[in-house]
């Protein structure tokens, strides 16, 4: 049983569409961690959030800590966007991760 | 540089070969942790230090696994007498301390023939 679902598993968008990533947890935490990994395979952090929402930039990610659900929202969608987001909770000292969204964004 | 780096960025090894490798965390980061991820999964935990101590190896797949971090600054992670289901990327994260945002490192891609 996965701890961290995501959906989708895979996203293909034109550009400038609006775009949401859901994801749900069963594990009790005390905060989210939103990430991007580009096909290189670095992974960058987007967001760490407890609580409400959070916005940077284009990107928005909110929480209800009661549902055990969090989204991540990318406004006016860039091909730039394209990449793998994942989510991520603390448990035991380390995080256990969601298998991924797959984000293609076409011009 | 400023953030994690791992190195190799790219290993090719036979069936059988030993392979290490490196992971120099973001100056004085207090931990650090290691991840597996396979084709189209999410990373999962392999080990976690704190300064030099492993504090945990539960995720480490078999005995092949070793993890080392001596002066609780670089880190390397051995793989012994390679199988080709160890082939994925080996992720290495540094935080300042437990409990805060975890940094990563471009990984490593390992690919056993």
């Amino acid at each position: 049983k996965n701890e961290v679902e995501q959906s989708p598993q895979n996203l293909t968008a034109q550009e400038g569409e609006f775009i949401t990533i859901n994801c749900s947890y069963s594990v009790g935490i005390s905060a989210l961690h939103w990430l991007q990994q580009h096909p290189g395979g670095g992974i960058v952090s987007l967001f760490m959030l407890s609580s409400g929402k959070k916005k940077h930039g284009r990107l928005i990610a909110t929480i209800n800590i009661q549902e055990k659900h969090s989204s991540l929202h990318i406004t006016a969608s860039h091909p730039r966007d394209s990449a793998v987001y994942i989510c991520a909770v603390p448990y035991g000292g380390n995080l256990i991760f969601g298998k991924g969204t797959k984000l293609s964004v076409k011009p | 540089g400023a953030g994690v780096s791992q190195s190799p960025r790219y290993k090719v090894a036979k069936r059988g070969q030993d392979v290490a490798l490196r992971c120099d965390p973001i100056s004085g980061h207090v931990s650090l942790f290691w991840y597996q991820q396979a084709l189209g999964q999410g990373p999962e935990f392999l080990t976690y230090f704190q300064n030099e101590a492993q504090l945990d190896k539960s995720g480490l797949p078999s005995d092949r696994f070793f993890a080392e971090r001596p002066e609780g600054s670089v880190s390397t992670l051995k793989i012994q007498r390679t199988q080709q289901e160890d082939s994925a990327v080996y992720l290495c994260a540094s935080s300042l301390v437990g409990g805060q945002p975890q940094h990563f490192g471009d990984g490593t891609r390992l690919s056993i023939l």
